[in-house]
């Protein structure tokens, strides 16, 4: 089966102090991996996609990285702006169309 | 750039009414996706269209139906909802298979 694991739940950062966050998945045959910014009451905003191991995309003051069990999304100097929850998603086993969802990271910049 | 559009966004039905959901994909996406997510929780997979025939199906209630249309629109029709179909619903849309999905901004169904 699928599994999407997404770490911290939560994570509360200061302007300016930089982190990562973790995207674990278990499937097999990696077709891509997704991630997506969500805002309270409103749709995912994709932000990258991910297709091979030791690729990376950029996007402002965020990177995404993927290895072959996870992916890392690192936040440089953040602002309170990027407080959102970050989801990560990858495309299901079942050779259908859907996506798998992780649980999120909440993340909460303060001024 | 042109994004799904959902309506409506807000919807407010009592028990055992039913309601319909209404997407537009992005322009040229022949894939389209529905989603639900509760308060707190990430997006659970509904139903999925590719080239208006139905490609995969998740936890979709048996009172719950979905179909794309010729001009790659889809509708949700949901019946006899409980309280516990209150949720936001989500489509999203993509080009093919294990690309990239756009999400639309949702329709947050209230079941009273």
């Amino acid at each position: 089966e699928d599994q999407v694991t997404q770490s911290p739940e939560a994570l509360r950062l200061q302007e300016g102090e930089s982190s990562s966050l973790n995207c674990s998945y278990t499937v097999s045959g990696l077709r891509g991996l997704f991630w997506y910014r969500q805002d309270p009451g409103k749709g995912p905003e994709f932000l990258f996609t991910l297709y091979s191991a030791g690729e990376e995309k950029e996007k402002e003051r965020l990177k995404a990285t993927l290895t072959k069990k996870e992916s890392f999304l690192h936040i440089t100097a953040p602002k309170p702006e990027d407080s959102a929850t970050y989801l990560c998603a990858v495309p299901s086993l079942s050779y259908g169309q859907n996506f798998v969802f992780g649980p999120g990271t909440r993340l909460s910049v303060l001024p | 750039a042109a994004g799904v559009i959902q309506s409506p966004r807000h919807l407010i039905k009592e028990k055992r009414e039913t309601a319909t959901l209404k997407c537009y994909p992005i322009p040229r996406h022949d894939t389209v996706y529905w989603y639900q997510q509760g308060p707190g929780q990430d997006p659970q997979f509904l139903i999925s269209f590719y080239e208006k025939m139905q490609s995969d199906k998740g936890s979709i209630p048996d009172r719950f139906s979905a179909q794309q249309f010729s001009d790659y629109h889809s509708e949700l029709n949901m019946s006899s909802l409980e309280l516990g179909d209150s949720a936001l619903y989500f489509c999203a849309s993509s080009t093919g298979m294990n690309t990239e999905a756009f999400f639309g901004q949702g329709t947050r169904l209230t079941v009273v």
